[in-house]
């Protein structure tokens, strides 16, 4: 199966910083079927990106991601107080599905 | 606005079946695909397996002799069975909704937490 790394396991930023968020994957990703989720305590996680670079419907345009094959990253432009929250990459192109283990973002 | 939301028993005995369900609200379950992802407390998200709003079955290969999921689309229901849980099957279970279109789990369950005894 893909193993998926993130990096960093947690990142500290205040309000109105840039962060960037990477995903390594142990082998290609399959058509570069990589999605971003945001994961608050208490809530569903909710799709950020999908296909590694395109925003799903509704999300701010300070979310992008890039990235193809083995390497993608998610960019948040300017943190908002409500981005503090554990961030997941995913691969969805080679069965089974998997995950990385998570990036916390918090405030510094 | 679609929903998800799973129910189910939060504590299970060791060596017994898990059965959860996940009601969805606000669409059709039609040309989907139904997923079930857990997180053991400390870790990351682990994908159970999909099924297809017609019947269709994908498992984990890890998990794929104790995992049963059935879908019934009449009440809008889609269902994880897990046998001959342990202690590493304590968890929050998540269901997800994907499209046949390749753009990710687009909608999520809050989750619910599973708790296994001894």
């Amino acid at each position: 199966e893909i193993v998926l790394t993130q990096s960093p396991g947690t990142l500290s930023l205040s309000p109105g910083e840039r962060a960037t968020l990477s995903c390594r994957a142990s082998q290609s990703v399959n058509t570069n079927y990589l999605a971003w989720y945001q994961h608050k305590p208490g809530q569903a996680p909710r799709l950020l990106i999908y296909g590694a670079s395109t925003r799903a419907t509704g999300i701010p345009g300070r979310f992008s991601g890039s990235g193809s094959g083995t390497d993608f990253s998610l960019t948040i432009g300017r943190l908002e107080p409500e981005d503090f929250a554990v961030y997941h990459c995913q691969q969805y192109g080679t069965s089974p599905y998997t995950f990385g283990q998570g990036t916390k973002l918090e405030i510094k | 606005q679609v929903q998800l939301q799973e129910s189910g028993p939060g504590l299970v005995k060791a060596s017994e079946t898990l059965s959860l369900t996940c009601t969805v609200s606000g669409d059709s379950m039609t040309t989907y695909y139904w997923n079930w992802m857990r997180q053991p407390p400390g870790k990351g998200l682990e994908w159970i397996g999909y099924i297809y709003y017609s019947g269709n079955t994908k498992y984990n290969p890890s998990l794929k002799s104790r995992v049963i999921m059935s879908v019934d689309t009449s009440k809008n229901q889609f269902s994880l069975k897990l046998s001959s849980v342990t202690a590493a099957d304590a968890a929050m279970y998540y269901c997800a909704r994907e499209s046949g279109e390749s753009k990710g789990l687009d909608y999520w369950g809050q989750g619910t937490l599973v708790t296994v005894s001894s």
